[in-house]
């Protein structure tokens, strides 16, 4: 079965970090680019940052560069994604998520359970 | 970065309505659009890619169309199961945008 299971999910303080784990089963996930999303409570979904197969190339969005980094292990079939400077705006569910197609970097066919990450004092 | 916009932000229908959810781009996408359907406490589900293309195992009741910058998602008779939140996205560049949502609610 295709999976992805997130984990990492937290309540901490505004300033402080955290990292998030996707492990990836079922699939060839080197083969894959692979995104984080992330959904705060009551709002829409957010496209937070993407990784190419090989980790060369990352992406982020504007709101989250030099505080967020996205990186992957293909060894693990894991994904990573190290939260620092966490700020209240940053609290949301946050889904790994697989594209539909090998060849390119969306849309998503195949998403985590999701892990709840809450920023507050 | 590009926008997108969806209308309305919310619908109320019934079951066996027609229904159809817009969603605009702030600059052309061509056909580099899908479609989302999002229920509480569950990951997102892929609907329709491509603009029109419908992702195996999705009900036919569901169908895309449009390219540029207007795209439409039209569910032709309104299930049960189908009350929930929608979501557009574009992926022809970064950030990989979505819309703002819609919510179909029973009448």
């Amino acid at each position: 079965e295709v999976q992805l299971v997130e984990s990492g999910g937290a309540l901490v303080q505004p300033g402080g970090s955290l990292k998030l784990s996707c492990v990836a089963s079922g699939f060839s996930f080197s083969n894959y680019w692979m995104s984080w999303v992330r959904q705060a409570p009551g709002k829409g979904l957010e496209w937070v940052a993407d990784i190419k197969q090989d980790g060369s190339e990352k992406n982020y969005v504007d709101s989250v560069k030099g505080r967020l980094t996205i990186s992957r292990d293909n060894a693990k079939n894991s994904m990573y994604l190290q939260m620092n400077s966490l700020r209240a705006e940053d609290t949301s569910v946050y889904y790994c998520a697989r594209p539909y197609n090998s060849g390119w970097y969306g849309p998503f066919d195949i998403w985590g359970q999701g892990t709840v990450v809450t920023v507050s004092s | 970065d590009i926008q997108m916009t969806q209308s309305p932000s919310t619908l109320s229908a019934s079951v066996g309505d027609r229904v159809t959810i817009t969603c605009r781009a702030s600059q052309s996408i061509s056909k580099w659009l899908a479609w989302y359907q999002k229920k509480p406490g569950r990951a997102p589900n892929l609907l329709i890619y491509k603009a029109s293309t419908l992702q195996s195992g999705v009900p036919s009741r569901f169908s895309g169309s449009g390219s540029g910058t207007e795209f439409t998602l039209t569910i032709s008779s309104l299930q049960p199961d189908d009350f929930a939140t929608y979501y557009c996205q574009q992926y022809n560049s970064y950030s990989l945008t979505f819309g703002g949502g819609t919510k179909v609610e029973i009448k």
